[in-house]
């Protein structure tokens, strides 16, 4: 089975404060997201990596970055959390940009409280 | 752009029923991917079913069936005999090649005893 993990369930950090949050697949999935999830709105795609070192900025990417060193492991940073950013943040991985019919396998989710 | 809609933010079915969760999307491309995700609460989303565009029969995975209306761009997720572990958000989804999965805004399924 393919597992997503993320670093943290539930997160509180104060404005100001740089956040990261990490994301690590065990299939050798070429794909890798970051979504926002916040109610009403659904899910937004914050950005996208394809490869390692390779990322496209998704739908709302202001105020976030991310990075990709190992084809497992992908982060979203916060460069300086602010209380919009609250909101539940959910990693995501896919096998490969060419087979779209591949489903995404989701990990459990960060709940991030920005104070 | 492609745009994906639930219109229905909460649903509510009694246990052993069927229900119908509503899904309509639209788009210009004639080869896409339309999925529904399940989100129980505090638990990952799975895929529930999916559905191939070019494919006239619509899908089905044991209790869960969609009805895809190609020309009339709606995908709605019919759950017969409905159990309590049912209950979840669940999301439709599109995708049509790149990259980009688009999420609808989720429909709550509740399921009462």
């Amino acid at each position: 089975d393919v597992k997503v993990t993320q670093s943290s369930r539930y997160l509180v950090k104060r404005t100001g404060e740089k956040v990261f949050l990490e994301c690590v697949q065990d299939m050798d999935h070429e794909n890798m997201f970051w979504y926002r999830q916040d109610p009403g709105l659904g899910l937004r795609l914050i950005y996208f990596s394809y490869d390692v070192k390779m990322k496209e900025k998704g739908d709302i990417p202001e105020g976030y970055s991310v990075s990709r060193e190992k084809k497992e492991r992908f982060s979203l940073i916060l460069e300086s959390a602010s209380t919009n950013q609250t909101s539940m943040y959910l990693c995501a991985s896919s096998l490969s940009r060419e087979m779209i019919r591949n489903e995404q396998f989701f990990g459990p989710g960060t709940r991030l409280t920005v104070l | 752009a492609q745009t994906v809609t639930q219109s229905q933010p909460e649903m509510s079915v009694q246990e052993a029923e069927t229900v119908t969760l509503s899904c309509t999307y639209d788009t210009s491309e004639s080869d896409y991917y339309l999925f529904w995700y399940k989100q129980p609460p505090s638990r990952q989303m799975i895929l529930v079913i999916r559905q191939e565009a070019y494919k006239q029969q619509n899908a089905t995975e044991n209790r869960f069936s969609v009805n895809f209306q190609k020309a009339a761009k709606s995908f709605s997720l019919k759950i017969s005999d409905s159990q309590l572990g049912d209950a979840a958000m669940y999301f439709c989804a599109y995708t049509s090649g790149t990259y980009k999965y688009i999420f609808g805004t989720g429909t709550r399924l509740k399921v009462l005893a």
